[in-house]
């Protein structure tokens, strides 16, 4: 079972700053299977990354992903106030069908 | 655009059992693969189970294997999980999603939850 390890466990950033979230495997993996997600209070869970690397629908160009192998990365390259949330990713196994969350991190003003 | 609204929570008694439903709209329920996933209060997330677009297939978490069941109306664009044996540690949040897309690797939209409360 693949074990996904975020890091910061929180990231105290101001708004226009550059933030970059980490996100570990206990060992590699298949980029195709490779998501984050946003979660704001009282919102829904967003997805934000798909593919280690695409953008969901209607996602503003300053977040990105990237990484291969067992790290993976997600850039929010100026931070907007409405980014500081906790950011989530998450594993697909195929056989059979499973899912894997990292523990999160938490983007927080400073 | 897509609406996934849960009900059915509540505080129920451990051992006792509890039936969630989603109510979908917005897309056609019927050709997409579903998801329940929880978070325990202050926790993160934790997939708990997965229905194929017809309800041949249903795929279970380990910590709820047994326990739980997924089920699907595609006539009523419901989507169901009946919970057994409650634990204290099945209590969280549920929220239903929904894969869009071509592949089951990514969940595109999610409702925003029903809190289940196992407690005596």
């Amino acid at each position: 079972e693949i074990v996904l390890t975020q890091s910061p466990g929180t990231l105290s950033l101001s708004p226009g700053e550059r933030a970059t979230l980490s996100c570990r495997a206990s060992r590699s993996v298949s980029s195709s299977y490779l998501a984050w997600y946003q979660q704001k209070p009282g919102q829904a869970l967003r997805l934000l990354i798909y593919g280690a690397s695409s953008r969901a629908t209607g996602l503003p160009d300053r977040f990105s992903g990237s990484g291969s192998g067992t790290d993976f990365t997600l850039t929010v390259s100026r931070l907007e106030p409405e980014d500081f949330a906790v950011y989530y990713c998450q594993h697909y196994g195929s056989s059979p069908p499973m899912y894997t969350f990292g523990q999160g991190t938490k983007l927080e003003i400073k | 655009q897509v609406r996934l609204v849960e009900s059915g929570g509540g505080v129920v008694q451990p051992g006792k059992s509890l039936r969630l439903s989603c109510a979908a709209s917005g897309f056609t329920f019927s050709s997409y693969a579903m998801h329940w996933v929880r978070q325990a209060p202050g926790k993160g997330l934790e997939w708990v189970a997965v229905i194929l677009y017809d309800g041949s297939n249903k795929y279970y978490a380990d910590s709820v294997k047994g326990r739980f069941t997924i089920s699907r109306d595609n006539s009523k664009s419901t989507l169901y999980l009946q919970m057994n044996s409650l634990r204290a540690e099945d209590t969280a949040v549920y929220y239903c999603a929904v894969s869009l897309g071509a592949t089951l690797a990514y969940i595109d939209c999610w409702g925003q939850g029903t809190l289940v409360t196992v407690s005596s």
